[in-house]
This record gives C-alpha cells, structure tokens and sequence, in this order.
C-alpha cells in the first residue's frame, strides 16, 4: 500500500524567513497531493493541493511542488508569522479508493 | 456555515461503557470518514463509508462500528471503550465522485476521555 514520509518532524524559524517542509511516497500512481494544517485543539485543514499534471503550484506565501519521478513534494511557506506555527500533513491518495494517506506531521514553531 | 458538524465536541465515558459520537454534513458528499488522532500524530483511518457501502480498515479493532443511516449521518459506536481509546475522534467528507484524489473537510472533532 501507499507509504509517505514527512521531514522534519520539527521545524523553528525565525519570523520572516521561509520554512520548507518535504513529503516522500511510494506508490508512483498517486495523483493527488494535499496539505493540510492542524492548529493545537482544531481540525486539520486544507492550505493548498496539487495534482500530478502540475510541477508547482502557488497561493500568496505558500507554494508546493511536485517532482513525480523522484516521487517527493514539498510545502515552501515564505515571510513565516507567528500565525503560520502549527502542526502540517502532507498526505497522497491511495489509488483506486477514497484513502488519503497521511505523512507523520511536522510541527512548525514560528519565533518571533 | 458549519460544513461537517460533530456533536458532543468532548465526551467523557467510563471504562466498558458504550459511547457514540456523531457525525453529520450538509454537502451532501458520498464518502464520509472515520479517523482517531492521538497528540498530533497523523490521523488514523477507522473506517469510510462510500454512499452505504462500508470499508473497514483491516487493523481497526472491532471495538469500533459505525453506521451511516442516510446521506447526511454517521455515527461512531464504540463498544467497549478502554483507556487507549482515548483521543480525538476526526470525522470527514469527500465528494466522492468516481474518481480518486479528493479533499476531505473535516469536521470539528470529538475529544474522548475514558475513566
């Protein structure tokens, strides 16, 4: 079955600088590629998704990119606020069902 | 505005004692999901229901059932509910239109404490 992992685990920034966070999968026919982020105590939700057809993809100060021949994505979150410090999935479908697949999360602190 | 609603948002239930938590959506999507999360880890599939047709994940325990009654309800009926089952309990949706690869929007979550 698919299998994606996620580094760092944790990651600290200084306000302002940028924050990269990268995803490997395994199954070469996943298509989807969600990132979602989860604040202390609320659910997890989408900040920006990309699909296979797409090598990068972009939303004010966040951007993911896709290499599907070395089957890795990374979240680039630019200008980080102290807002940005949460806990951040990267997730692949799993082809042929409705399964996401979840990497461990990286939890972001953002100092100010 | 409330997409995916979860109702109680915390329950506290005694040890053996059965709990159910609710689920339900109004955007009227076919897939409804399942997942306990413990302290931040990743959320772990239970179990989907796409439409009626029920999918278990082969390493849930059999504690865990659910019940989708009609389109826009699911419950989580935990049997016996032991200290490990302790956690945040994430419902979700996908539109589930016959194709893979779909955002989830997740509902608000019910926190479980078992005594």
């Amino acid at each position: 079955g698919e299998n994606v992992e996620q580094h760092p685990s944790t990651l600290s920034v200084q306000e302002g600088d940028s924050a990269v966070i990268k995803c490997t999968y395994s199954d070469s026919a996943s298509n989807y590629f969600p990132w979602y982020k989860q604040e202390l105590g609320k659910r997890p939700q989408l900040i920006i998704d990309i699909r296979s057809n797409v090598g990068e993809k972009k939303d004010q100060r966040i951007a993911v990119t896709l290499n599907k021949t070395a089957k890795h994505f990374s979240l680039h979150i630019t200008e980080t606020q102290p807002e940005d410090s949460a806990v951040y999935f990267c997730a692949a479908d799993n082809t042929g069902g409705f399964k996401t697949i979840f990497g461990a999360g990286t939890r972001l602190f953002v100092k100010a | 505005d409330a997409m995916v609603i979860q109702n109680p948002r915390y329950q506290v239930t005694q040890f053996g004692k059965p709990v159910t938590l609710s689920c339900s959506q109004t955007l009227n999507h076919n897939v409804m999901y399942w997942y306990q999360q413990k302290s931040s880890q990743a959320p772990k599939l239970l179990f989907h229901y796409y439409d009626k047709d029920f999918n278990n994940e082969a390493d849930t325990p059999d504690n865990f059932q659910s019940r989708r009654p009609n389109t826009s309800f699911c419950f989580l009926d935990i049997r016996s509910p032991g200290l490990g089952d302790a956690a945040m309990y994430l419902c979700a949706t996908s539109r589930g239109g016959g194709t893979s690869g779909e955002t989830q929007y997740f509902g608000p979550g019910t926190r479980l404490l078992v005594l």
